[in-house]
């Protein structure tokens, strides 16, 4: 089975730090995405990626920033953390078009 | 870009008997529906998907039914179990293999 790995499933910042969630998947996929999940809104697209170096902005990318040097890892920056960013963070991986994403368990970020 | 609607927000069936749960979608060139099922404490996971050519599809006691015209698709879920509480998203894309997802109903089969 694929396996989308978030290094993290609790994290708590403070207001202003930096921020880094990592996700790690194992299958060789080539698109890769960060969704941020709130309770009546469902999961917002935040940034993805469909290549090495390659990413492109979703719906919210604003205070968001994300790297991904190898195939494998894609990571989420919050530039300046802030109590509104405080929400559960969700990484999916997927081969193609038109597959269904792989998620990973989930990070639950609180930011003081 | 795509709006996907999802109703209801939270659905209380007693065990044994059907659910049914509705998503409207806005963009016609739409043509991937899944279905994601999460329970707490996990991330959401792939349960059923149909695409465009395809008016309805089965698994087991889950189907899903689209209707292209109304730009809507419904999950069914018959002989409901209380394995089968958990959070249910639909979502729909075209072929640029992002995803935009439904709100989410919460799904709570009473015994």
């Amino acid at each position: 089975d694929v396996k989308v790995t978030q290094s993290s499933r609790y994290l708590v910042k403070r207001t202003g730090e930096k921020v880094f969630l990592e996700c790690v998947q194992d299958m060789d996929h080539e698109n890769m995405f960060w969704y941020r999940q709130d309770p009546g809104l469902g999961l917002r697209l935040i940034y993805f990626s469909y290549d090495v170096k390659m990413k492109e902005k979703g719906d919210i990318p604003e205070g968001y920033s994300v790297s991904r040097e190898k195939k494998e890892r894609f990571s989420l920056i919050l530039e300046s953390a802030s109590t509104n960013q405080t929400s559960m963070y969700l990484c999916a991986s997927t081969p193609g078009t038109s597959y269904g994403y792989t998620f990973g368990s989930g990070t639950r970020l609180t930011v003081v | 870009g795509e709006n996907v609607e999802q109703h209801p927000s939270t659905l209380s069936v007693q065990e044994g008997d059907s659910a049914v749960i509705k998503c409207t979608y806005s963009d016609s060139a739409s043509n991937y529906f899944p279905w994601y099922k999460q329970e707490l404490g996990k991330g959401p996971q792939l349960i059923i998907d149909i695409r465009s050519n395809v008016g309805e599809k089965k698994d087991q006691r889950i189907a899903v039914t689209l209707n292209k015209t109304a730009k809507h698709f419904s999950l069914h879920i018959t002989e409901t179990q209380p394995e089968d509480s958990a959070v249910y998203f639909c979502a729909a894309s075209r072929s640029d293999y992002k995803l935009s997802f439904g709100a989410g109903t919460t799904v709570t089969v009473r015994a």
